[in-house]
């Protein structure tokens, strides 16, 4: 099935700075999405981005499904900014498959 | 707040007891996942269902756990004769324009 790898694992920021997240995936997708799970434990969307590049206010996304990747772009980080960042990608079977995320924490 | 329900949030059992979990999503006609997220890992699918039908399962289900939607509605997942390898937030999903996620059922099976 299709491997999904993030990175960095775990990413330390202080207040302020700017950071890029990685999510390559190995084979092609028609579906990817960036989610923020917050320290309570809630998932919530933040991008459906299976190709181009959208931004949201301090957050934007850019996936280059040809080179099968995704960067997810966090400027002026705020510490309600820490939590873990998945990607997450549709396979063939129409199933959502989850990379292992990566840890951010922002500190005041 | 997603509309993505789900009941109990936290369940705390004995090994070998059967559990239940259900998930009341915001729309009756859109996909509904239920996905298992283990300590530092991501959300593992288990199973889909489009309305009432179950269209996929994981190998991750065994034949200890169930999924139904009965109505097309809200879902139930049930494990049966629980084990200590079963603790883990349980998380429902619905499809619509995106994946929106309930806040998940944690169960800890002693």
């Amino acid at each position: 099935g299709i491997q999904v790898e993030q990175s960095p694992p775990d990413l330390i920021l202080q207040e302020g700075a700017n950071s890029t997240l990685r999510c390559n995936f190995s084979d092609s997708v028609n579906n990817l999405q960036w989610f923020h799970q917050n320290p309570w434990g809630q998932l919530i969307n933040l991008f459906y981005i299976p190709s181009g590049t959208k931004q949201n206010g301090r957050l934007s996304a850019t996936t280059v499904a040809t080179e099968r990747y995704s960067l997810l772009y966090i400027s002026s980080s705020q510490t309600t900014d820490s939590g873990v960042y998945f990607c997450a990608v549709v396979d063939y079977g129409q199933n959502f498959v989850f990379g292992p995320g990566t840890r951010l924490s922002v500190l005041p | 707040d997603t509309g993505v329900s789900q009941d109990p949030r936290h369940k705390i059992t004995k090994r070998g007891q059967n559990v239940t979990f259900r998930c009341d999503p915001i729309s009756e006609h859109n996909r509904l996942y239920w996905y298992r997220q283990t300590l530092g890992q991501g959300p593992e699918f288990l199973t889909y269902f489009q309305n009432e039908a179950q269209l996929e399962k994981s190998r991750l289900l065994s034949d200890r756990f169930s999924a139904e939607r009965p109505k097309g509605s809200f879902s139930t997942l049930e494990i049966q004769r629980t084990e200590q390898g079963d603790s883990a937030m349980y998380l429902c999903a619905e499809l619509a324009d995106t994946q929106y996620f309930g806040p998940g059922t944690r169960l800890t099976v002693l």
